[in-house]
């Protein structure tokens, strides 16, 4: 089974901040990997798909990068509705999600 | 607009069975692969269950297989879920999301809560 692993667990940071979220994958998933959004109580959201694809609807200041195993998810300037939680999936071999990193207000 | 809508979960003993079904709308549903994922609460997401348009291949990950079971009926847009033999860890939300070809999920629905608890 292909394992995400997802860094940080949790970051703390301010509206304007950039800010980079990192996801590696056990083995080569090639582009096959995905961005979600969670806040609480929600079903998640899709960002990006295909490592860098940003999703129709989704703000520029989102952009995703990244193949092989290390893929990074960038916000450029955090905006008050990007406080949420974000999971990577692989999908190049059934679904694999990352543990999650937890975008705090500092 | 694409909807999907889960319903069927509640509260239920170890050992118990519960069937979950997702209605869909708002797109062709014969024409996307379907999915079950889970996320217990407080924690991450976790794949459960994918089904293909024509529900030609079915897939599940190791910690149902063998007592969940996934179908379709593309002639009521609808998605299942039917849970046998639960265990405390089934607890969850379920979700039910739509991937067309070569995708991942673009389209989730709320989810519905399973709770096995004696």
């Amino acid at each position: 089974d292909i394992q995400m692993t997802q860094s940080p667990s949790t970051l703390s940071a301010s509206v304007g901040d950039r800010v980079t979220i990192t996801c590696r994958a056990s083995q080569s998933i090639s582009s096959w990997l995905a961005w979600y959004q969670q806040k609480p109580g929600k079903a998640p959201k899709l960002l990006i798909y295909k490592a860098s694809s940003l999703e129709s609807g989704v703000p520029s200041r989102f952009s995703g990068s990244g193949s092989g195993t290390e893929f990074t998810l960038t916000i450029s300037s955090l905006q008050p509705d990007d406080f949420a939680t974000y999971y990577c999936q692989q999908y190049n071999s059934w679904w694999t999600f990352g543990q999650g990193t937890k975008v705090e207000i500092k | 607009e694409v909807q999907l809508v889960e319903s069927g979960g509640g509260l239920v003993k170890p050992g118990g069975s519960l069937r979950l079904s997702c209605a869909a709308s708002g797109f062709t549903f014969s024409s996307y692969s379907m999915n079950w994922v889970r996320q217990a609460p407080g924690k991450g997401l976790e794949w459960v269950s994918s089904i293909s348009s024509s529900s030609s291949y079915i897939y599940y990950a190791d910690s149902v297989k063998g007592r969940f079971t996934i179908s379709r009926d593309n002639a009521k847009n609808s998605l299942y879920l039917q849970m046998n033999s639960l265990r405390a860890e089934d607890t969850a939300v379920y979700y039910c999301a739509r991937a067309a070809a070569g995708m991942t999920a673009d389209y989730w629905g709320q989810g519905t809560l399973v709770t096995v608890s004696s």
